[in-house]
């Protein structure tokens, strides 16, 4: 069974600085990888997403990189804005059947302005 | 429409009676999924549809939740005799392009039982 964890779970920094959101997950057999944001009270908005046969994808200020062999994916955002403020969760696909996404807790991001 | 669409987008119901929420996925989209999130967790998967059929219901919690697509397109997401338990936000979300395609979710439907 897929297990996927995000650390940290809350992360408060000041605008303007880089930083690095993990998910580790337990299965390496996955078809792709997406990382989403939400907004409190709203539904989930797609980011970005890594086909497990890439290394990173980039959108913007963000880049995503998977290690599918160590069960590993990190969100890089650059230049962080207050507007970059929400919870993101990343989400594995599993390979056979269904290919539902498997979610962590996700981690609560704020910026300071 | 241009995006997934979920009706209502909040629901206040008592316990026991029975609640249908709506499902509306992207013109298309082969591929529907239930999930359901509760506060501070991260969303579980329900179900999932490819066409019409039901073909992954493995993560509904027991029988008093059903979800049906008959024409491979709406769907509906039933549960009978409501408990405070069920209480949660129930996101939809719908994929085009086979198994590796992007997951895109609607707003979700907020249903409270009191």
């Amino acid at each position: 069974k897929q297990e996927v964890t995000q650390i940290p779970a809350a992360l408060s920094v000041p605008e303007g600085e880089n930083l690095v959101l993990n998910c580790s997950f337990t299965d390496s057999a996955i078809y792709n990888l997406q990382w989403f944001r939400q907004d409190p009270g709203k539904g989930l908005t797609s980011l970005l997403l890594i086909q497990s046969s890439q290394r990173e994808q980039t959108s913007g200020r963000l880049n995503a990189s998977l290690d599918k062999s160590s069960g590993r994916s990190t969100l890089y955002i650059a230049a962080s804005q207050p507007g970059d403020s929400a919870t993101y969760l990343c989400a594995p696909s599993s390979q056979g059947g269904s290919e539902k996404l498997v979610f962590g807790k996700g981690t609560k991001l704020t910026v300071n302005p | 429409g241009a995006g997934v669409s979920q009706t209502p987008s909040n629901k206040v119901t008592e316990k026991g009676k029975y609640v249908e929420l709506r499902c509306d996925p992207i013109s298309g989209h082969t591929a529907l999924y239930w999930y359901r999130q509760s506060l501070g967790q991260g969303p579980e998967f329900l179900i999932y549809f490819q066409g019409t059929g039901a073909a992954d219901d493995s993560g509904l919690p027991n029988d008093r939740f059903f979800a049906v697509r008959p024409e491979g397109s709406v769907s509906t997401l039933k549960i009978q005799r409501t408990e405070r338990g069920d209480s949660a936000v129930y996101l939809c979300a719908s994929r085009g392009q086979g198994a590796a395609g992007e997951l895109f979710f609607g707003e979700g439907s907020r249903l409270t039982v009191l």
